[in-house]
Parts: C-alpha cells; sequence; structure tokens
C-alpha cells in the first residue's frame, strides 16, 4: 500500500508553545488529507479535512484559529497546534487519500504539553 | 442512534476460536465501508474493504448487510496476534463524511 510519513513521531514541549506536524505522501498524490486525534483508550476523532489548495474543513468543537492546517501541495500538510496547552496532549494521526475510498494513515504523532 | 456504532468489546477468544463482530450505521447513504485494525499506540491500518458481494481474505471474511445497515467482520482460527482493536469505517461521499467507530477491542487467550 501507499505510504504516508509523519514527523515527529513524538515531542514534548512547554505549555505555551506551538508544535507543527507534518504529514507527507511519500508515493502517491493526495488530493485529501485528514487528521485525527486519539485520546488514551479513545477511538480516532477527525479533527479537520483538508483538500490541497484550499481552507481545511474543521469539525465542530475544533477551533481552526488553535489546530492551523497548511495543505501547500498534493504530498504535504502540516497541522500547527498553537499555543499548545496539557489538554492539546494527545495521539495526533493524519491520513491521505487519493480519493474518498481507501486512507493510508501515517505513524502518528504523539505530543505530550508540560 | 449514533451514525456508527460498535460493540466496544472486550471480546475474550481462545485461540483457534472464530469471532464475529458487527458494526451498524445509520445513513442509508452510505457508500464505501472498511474494516481496521488499531494496535496498541499505533495508527489504525486497513484490514480490508467491504464490498456489496462480500470478501474474505485468508481467515477474514467482511460481509455488507445494506438492508439492515450493518457490516460484520469474522475471523477464523483466531491468532494470538489477533489481538486488537478493529474499527469499521463508513463514508458518505454525498454528505462528505467519513466516521470511524469507536472499536470493538478482541483479545484473543492462549
Amino acid at each position: 500500500g501507499a505510504v504516508v510519513s509523519q514527523h515527529p513521531s513524538r515531542v514534548i514541549c512547554k505549555s505555551g508553545t506551538s508544535v507543527k506536524i507534518e504529514c507527507r505522501s511519500l508515493d502517491f498524490q493526495a488530493t485529501t488529507m485528514f487528521w485525527y486525534r486519539q485520546f488514551p483508550k479513545q477511538s480516532l476523532m477527525l479533527m479537520a479535512t483538508s483538500n490541497e489548495g484550499s481552507k481545511a474543513t474543521y469539525e465542530q468543537g475544533v477551533e481552526k484559529d488553535k489546530f492551523l492546517i497548511n495543505h501547500a501541495s498534493l504530498t504535504l500538510s502540516t497541522l500547527t497546534v498553537t499555543s499548545a496547552h496539557p489538554e492539546d496532549s494527545s495521539f495526533y494521526i493524519c491520513s491521505a487519500s487519493a480519493g474518498y475510498n481507501e486512507q493510508f494513515f501515517g505513524p502518528g504523532t504523539r505530543l505530550t504539553v508540560l | 442512534r449514533k451514525e456508527v456504532e460498535q460493540d466496544p468489546g472486550p471480546f475474550n477468544v481462545p485461540e483457534g476460536a472464530t469471532v464475529a463482530f458487527n458494526c451498524t450505521y445509520s445513513n442509508s447513504a452510505s457508500q464505501s465501508f472498511f474494516w481496521y485494525r488499531q494496535d496498541c499506540r499505533k495508527e489504525p491500518k486497513l484490514l480490508m474493504s467491504v464490498y456489496s458481494s462480500g470478501n474474505e481474505d485468508g481467515r477474514f471474511t467482511a460481509q455488507l448487510n445494506r438492508a439492515s445497515q450493518y457490516i460484520s467482520l469474522l475471523i477464523r482460527d483466531s491468532k494470538l496476534s489477533d489481538s486488537a482493536t478493529y474499527l469499521c469505517v463508513v463514508n458518505t461521499p454525498q454528505d462528505d463524511k467519513i466516521i470511524f467507530g469507536k472499536g470493538t477491542r478482541l483479545h484473543i487467550l492462549p
């Protein structure tokens, strides 16, 4: 299957700092990328959907000014958690799709905010 | 009714047994269905797509029942390595929605 990478895999930061997570589709062009968050023992929660070259569509309850998403190319999307706080500590996973069928997931980024 | 519902489990099943679980969905317009497997603290990985005619991949069989609006996953001759959380995913392109179930935890016991 297609490969999606995420960087960094793990990040620890102080409260109030901003953290950028990159999601790349390595061997295909992703028309759509998705960002998910997963708290311990819970399912994935879709945060936003982004299409290349357009603004992301955020799910209800997700602050677009706090979670900045940029999908500048067909192989790269970034999620920036601005002014991170301890409650933002979570597992962030991106996925990429070339259509509305199979999604390919990145390995995830574990964010810990102290 | 929730959009996608799964029995959270856990299902504790002895090695070698057959286990099946379902996932119900509420939107009859949903078109694509998938089963993902997620190991602890890892990202989900696609296990199999679910086709209208049903499909089989080794010990795994997935079926779709549109009339009753559920998909199922059957695992035969279960292995210890099958222990994971199984997530069903439902795509509804018309509503621009992809919805994950909360997952069913499966523990295969030696």
